[in-house]
């Protein structure tokens, strides 16, 4: 099955500055990469995602960046601020045969200090 | 629309219980799944089903049963609880039937303790 490897698990940046988490994935069959953010106590929520057929995606101070090839894919956030401070998660999506589902890494806690 | 509603949000059981964690889409998804988490070890999935009628097994199934009767609800049951089951339990669902390309909309979880 598919393995998603995610890093750094944890990531201390000063406000203002760019963050970046990295994730690799085993299964050349993937096809779709969902970024979540979960903040403490609460569910992981989407933020933004990317297909197979797309390098890059940006929305505001996000951008989700592909290399099919390496079989990587990364997170950036720009201009952090303390609401970022929260666990992210990358995933793909293992496509195979018949249906899919969704191989979770194991989060990168980002903390966004003042 | 409610969302995805889990219930209990919390819950102790003694080794050896068995109890089912209610799992509820009001968005007419046909993808529902289980996952736990757990420190450390992201979110793992447990059983999933494509529509009703439809289940399968996901990383780490042991220990948990799951059945889908109608389009809304996919309950999951622990036959016979463990320690190491206590987690956090995420019900997530999905409008495309076969997931790709599709995100998951999660609930807000279940803590379970299991003693």
């Amino acid at each position: 099955g598919e393995n998603v490897e995610q890093h750094p698990s944890t990531l201390s940046v000063q406000e203002g500055d760019s963050a970046v988490i990295k994730c690799t994935y085993s299964d050349s069959a993937s096809n779709y990469f969902p970024w979540y953010k979960q903040e403490l106590g609460k569910r992981p929520q989407l933020i933004i995602d990317i297909r197979s057929n797309v390098g890059e995606k940006k929305d505001q101070r996000i951008a989700v960046t592909l290399n099919k090839t390496a079989k990587h894919f990364s997170l950036h956030i720009t201009e952090t601020q303390p609401e970022d401070s929260a666990v992210y998660f990358c995933a793909a999506s293992n496509s195979g045969s018949g249906y899919s589902t969704l191989t979770f890494g194991k989060g990168t806690m980002l903390l966004v200090s003042p | 629309n409610a969302g995805v509603t889990q219930t209990p949000k919390f819950q102790v059981l003694k080794t050896g219980q068995s109890m089912t964690l209610q799992c509820a889409q009001d968005m007419n998804h046909e993808y529902m799944s289980w996952y736990r988490q757990d420190p450390g070890m992201g979110l793992r999935l447990i059983h999933y089903s494509v529509g009703a009628g439809i289940t399968d097994q996901g990383e780490v199934p042991n220990g948990y049963n799951v059945s889908r009767s109608t389009t809304e609800d996919f309950p999951l049951r622990l036959l016979s609880a463990a320690p190491s089951q206590t987690s956090v339990y995420f019900c997530a669902s999905s409008y495309a039937q076969g997931l790709r390309g599709s995100p998951l909309h999660f609930g807000n979880g279940t803590r379970l303790t299991v003693t």
